[in-house]
C-alpha cells in the first residue's frame, strides 16, 4: 500500500511565524501535491512538484512556497503565517500513468494561526 | 480552478439502505477516482476507474466511469453506520505534461447513516 505521511497532524502557530509542513511518500512517485481544504471551498491546489527540485504553482500559491530536495519528500512553507492560512493541509502523491495514475493523500495537517 | 458537479450534497439514510451519488463535468476525464473522508482525516481512495464504461466494485461499493467520459457514479449497497463520512469524486484529465497532474474535485457528498 502507498503510504503518504505528514509529519505534523496538529499545529498552532502565531501570526508572522515561519511554518514548515513536511510530507514523505514511500512509493518513489515523481508527482507530489499540496492542497488546502476549507469548508465550502473544497480542496484547492497550492503547489505541485513533478520531479526533484521542480515545482509549479497551483490555484492558490500566494503566501506559500515549497521545497523538493529529495524525491520522497515535499515540504510546504508558510514564510509568514497569517490567520487566513488557518486550514487543513493535505499532501498527496500520484502514481505514474502506467502504474495506476492514482492520487493518494496523507492524513492531513490541521494548522491554526493565532 | 474547475469544479465537478457532485450530487447530492448530503444524504440522510437508514441503515441497510442503498445509496447513489454522481459527478458530472463539462470536460472529458481520463481517470475517475472516488474517495471517502472521515472527520479530521485525509481522503482515502475507494475506487479508481480508467476506462469509459468501466464498472468496478470494492466490497459493497460499485462505481462506473461514464461512457461519455464526463460523468461517474458511486453506489453503496446495504449501508452501515461506519459508511458515515464525506465522499468525493475526482477526475484527472486527458493530456500530457502539467495538465495531466491537475486533479479536479467534486465538493463532496455528506452521508449520514441512521442506525
Amino acid at each position: 500500500d502507498v503510504k503518504v505521511t505528514q509529519s505534523s497532524r496538529y499545529l498552532v502557530k502565531r501570526t508572522g511565524e515561519k511554518v514548515f509542513l513536511e510530507c514523505v511518500q514511500d512509493m518513489d512517485h515523481e508527482n507530489m501535491f499540496w492542497y488546502r481544504q476549507d469548508p465550502g471551498l473544497g480542496l484547492r491546489l497550492i503547489y505541485f512538484s513533478y520531479d526533484v527540485k521542480m515545482k509549479e504553482k497551483g490555484d492558490i500559491p500566494e503566501g506559500y512556497s515549497v521545497s523538493r530536495e529529495k524525491k520522497e519528500r515535499f515540504s510546504l512553507i508558510l514564510e509568514s503565517a497569517s490567520t487566513n492560512q488557518t486550514s487543513m493541509y493535505l499532501c498527496a502523491s500520484k502514481s505514474p500513468v502506467g502504474s495506476g495514475n492514482t492520487i493518494y493523500f496523507g492524513e492531513g495537517s490541521w494548522l491554526t494561526v493565532v | 480552478g474547475q469544479q465537478l458537479n457532485q450530487s447530492p450534497q448530503s444524504m440522510f439514510i437508514q441503515e441497510g439502505e442503498d445509496v447513489s451519488m454522481n459527478c458530472t463535468s463539462s470536460s472529458i476525464f481520463n481517470t475517475w477516482l472516488w474517495y471517502k473522508q472521515d472527520p479530521g482525516e485525509g481522503p482515502v481512495l475507494l475506487i479508481a476507474l480508467y476506462k469509459a464504461g468501466e464498472l468496478t466494485s470494492n466490497g459493497r461499493l460499485t462505481a462506473q466511469f461514464g461512457i461519455t467520459r464526463k460523468d461517474s457514479f458511486l453506489n453503496i449497497s446495504a449501508s452501515i453506520p461506519s459508511d458515515v463520512g464525506i465522499y468525493f469524486c475526482a477526475g484527472l484529465p486527458r493530456g500530457s505534461g502539467g495538465s495531466n497532474y491537475k486533479l479536479t474535485f467534486g465538493k463532496g457528498t455528506l452521508l449520514t447513516v441512521n442506525p
